[in-house]
């Protein structure tokens, strides 16, 4: 079945540094990604969808100058956090939908990346 | 997309089945209700979906009422790995705009 990777899965920096978080689509080509973000012990807010070849739609209240989304190819999506601090500490999700699958299947979703920044 | 109503937690024990509720009152003709859970530090899981039918799958069994403002979601004979949140979710079927909006959910925890 269609499968979403994220790497890394955990990743530490220290605060003012960027990370690069990627989120790939293994066995099928997407052309929409969607980037969650987890806080401890609360539900998964959507931070922005990924258009591949296009600019990245971001929901309200996430600034895109700090979340930068990148979505350069079918297979590949990237979300660079730019300097980080603890604040940004978080967990990272990544959903896409093969477009192969009849047009009410699931997203699938990535296993995430936990985020510290010290 | 239509709002969702959870219990925040509930407990089952080991072999039993599992029923969590879902209350989508306000839920369209055109909405389906997807089911999902979150294992601890993990990525969501896909479970079952349906618009009005009940649905059977592999891992559970959804039921939908008749007028369709609630569900619930079967899990037949409950593991400990079973314990997770479900999070019930409906949306529309806007082929181009898949995401989906997740509530608080329920955290179902399995008894030995």
């Amino acid at each position: 079945g269609a499968v979403v990777s994220q790497h890394p899965s955990r990743v530490i920096c220290k605060s003012g540094t960027s990370v690069k978080i990627e989120c790939r689509s293994l066995d099928f080509q997407a052309t929409t990604m969607f980037w969650y973000r987890q806080f401890p012990k609360q539900s998964l807010m959507l931070m922005a969808t990924s258009n591949e070849g296009s600019k990245a739609t971001y929901e309200q209240g996430v600034e895109k100058d700090k979340f930068l989304i990148n979505h350069a190819s079918l297979t590949l999506s990237t979300l660079t956090v730019t300097s980080a601090h603890p604040e940004d500490s978080s967990f990272y999700i990544c959903s896409a939908r093969d477009p192969r699958e009849i047009h009410n299947s699931p997203l699938h979703f990535g296993n995430g990346t936990r985020l510290t920044v010290t | 997309d239509a709002k969702t109503t959870q219990p925040p937690s509930m407990d089952c024990a080991e072999g039993r089945a599992a029923n969590l509720p879902c209350n989508h009152s306000t839920i369209s003709g055109n909405e389906y209700v997807y089911w999902y859970r979150q294992i601890h530090s993990q990525g969501p899981q896909y479970i079952i979906h349906g618009l009005k039918n009940n649905e059977t799958n592999e891992m559970a069994s959804l039921i939908i009422t008749e007028d369709r403002k609630s569900s619930t979601l079967i899990l037949p004979h409950a593991t400990l790995r079973d314990t997770a949140v479900y999070y019930c979710i409906v949306r529309v079927e806007d082929f181009g705009n898949e995401k989906l909006t997740f509530g608080t959910g329920t955290r179902l925890t399995i008894i030995p």
